[in-house]
């Protein structure tokens, strides 16, 4: 399967900064990035769509002034959480696919811990 | 999209097959049927997906009752690395591809 990206694996920041992780597709162009949230025990809750060159569209709930989704090209898309507090620490996940009816693949997910 | 219900947790011995089952009653007639896996500490990986006919691929089987009101994931000869959370999702395929996870089945494989 196609191969996604994510970086860092893991980052640890104080309270109050913003975070920038990255979601790279390495072997295809991705036209749909999404970005996805995972709390202990729990399944995998989606934050938002983002297309390339389109502002990314939020799910219910979802700050779009505190998590922003930048997606600038067909291989790289972006989420900065900005002003983190301890409630954000959370997985965040990225998938990627290309054209409509292909499968949507994984990112190996980014573990943020604040401080 | 339809929704989906899933055992919790299953137990397989190594080398057994794995059979996972899950029930999508309400499932639309243009939606399929998905299946994922989240390892721990890991993001979901891609098994399969099918709409109406059996599938297999060399990760695992499909298997889609006739009235497609539900279906069964198969790996055949499980290993200590398919314990994973796997996930059954049914959803229309061409739409705009947001998958919704359920809470999924934690498949054990013991030795």
């Amino acid at each position: 399967g196609a191969v996604v990206s994510q970086h860092p694996s893991w980052v640890i920041c104080k309270s109050g900064t913003s975070v920038k992780i990255e979601c790279r597709s390495l072997d295809f162009q991705a036209t749909t990035m999404f970005w996805y949230r995972q709390f202990p025990k729990q399944s995998l809750m989606l934050m938002a769509t983002s297309n390339e060159g389109s502002k990314a569209t939020y799910e219910q709930g979802v700050e779009k002034d505190k998590f922003l989704i930048n997606h600038a090209s067909l291989t790289l898309s972006t989420l900065t959480v900005t002003s983190a507090h301890p409630e954000d620490s959370s997985f965040y996940i990225c998938s990627a696919r290309t054209m409509v009816n292909t499968e949507a693949f994984f990112g190996q997910g980014t573990r943020l811990t604040v401080v | 999209d339809a929704k989906t219900t899933q055992p919790p947790s299953m137990d397989c011995a190594e080398g057994r097959a794995a059979n996972l089952p899950c029930n999508h009653s309400t499932i639309s007639g243009n939606e399929y049927v998905y299946w994922y896996r989240q390892i721990h500490s890991q993001g979901p990986q891609y098994i399969i997906h099918g709409l109406k006919n059996n599938e297999t691929n060399e990760m695992a089987s499909l298997i889609i009752t006739e009235d497609r009101k539900s279906s069964t994931l198969i790996l055949p000869h499980a290993t200590l690395r398919d314990t994973a959370v796997y996930y059954c999702i049914v959803r229309v395929r061409g739409s705009n591809y947001k998958l919704t996870f359920g809470k999924g089945t934690l498949l054990t494989v013991n030795p």
